[in-house]
């Protein structure tokens, strides 16, 4: 079975830009997670999405966003880019919306913005 | 807001046991207790977790303190492959990651 996979794994943006970061889960897999992962802050969670519905946030500003698709595919959406969005972000699927879950990780999208 | 506190760093020999200490005293009734581990350039994999009672699978095992409040992971025999940073995470009941440690690095000596 194919594990998580984001694209593109690197990124360099400019700041006031926007971008957008795929997420495609596990076959099967409902729910998925996003994160962010810096050295200051460590991990962080933004939202998970679950039948097409945002069902968690993060303490994250609106200039993050996400949607999932019908196939659970996932996006997430950076606007007005800052220094401070520079990270590693990470996406999680699971089977479903349960305490004891475990979660699958992708290998991340590395983003710098200059 | 609840909160976890790990040591930064922590040494074992090959084949010894490890046990990595995670405190969570601000931790709610309904909060999970997982262990999710790291390593270079890969995104987090799971290793076990736990609500109230110890739990065991095949790759540690999870003490969780009767008043919840701390819980230690164990690494029965360490060896090379297990060194990496592993973070303590608690979770709502619908399995979101909302409280993260800063993860403790193991480093395991042959």
């Amino acid at each position: 079975k194919a594990g998580v996979t984001q694209t593109p794994r690197y990124l360099i943006k400019t700041r006031g830009q926007q971008v957008t970061l795929s997420c495609s889960p596990i076959s099967g897999h409902r729910s998925v997670s996003w994160y962010q992962q810096t050295p200051g802050q460590g991990l962080q969670f933004l939202f998970e999405y679950f039948s097409e519905t945002q069902r968690n946030k993060g303490n994250f500003p609106g200039r993050f966003s996400g949607r999932q698709f019908s196939n659970s595919r996932s996006e997430m959406n950076v606007s007005t880019l800052e220094l401070g969005d520079s990270a590693l972000y990470l996406c999680a699927s699971s089977l479903a919306r349960l305490a004891g879950n475990e979660q699958f990780f992708g290998p991340g999208t590395r983003l710098t913005v200059l | 807001d609840a909160k976890t506190t790990q040591p930064n760093s922590m040494e074992s020999n090959e084949e010894e046991p490890v046990h990595l200490p995670c405190n969570h005293s601000t931790i709610s009734g309904t909060d999970y207790i997982h262990w999710y581990r790291q390593l270079p350039s890969q995104g987090p994999e799971y290793v076990i977790h736990g609500l109230t009672s110890n739990v065991n699978n095949r790759m540690a095992s999870l003490a969780i303190a009767e008043d919840r409040k701390s819980s230690t992971l164990i690494l029965h025999r360490a060896t090379l492959r297990d060194a990496a940073v592993y973070y303590c995470i608690l979770t709502n009941n619908a399995g979101n990651m909302l409280t993260f440690g800063g993860g403790t690095r193991l480093m395991v000596k042959p």
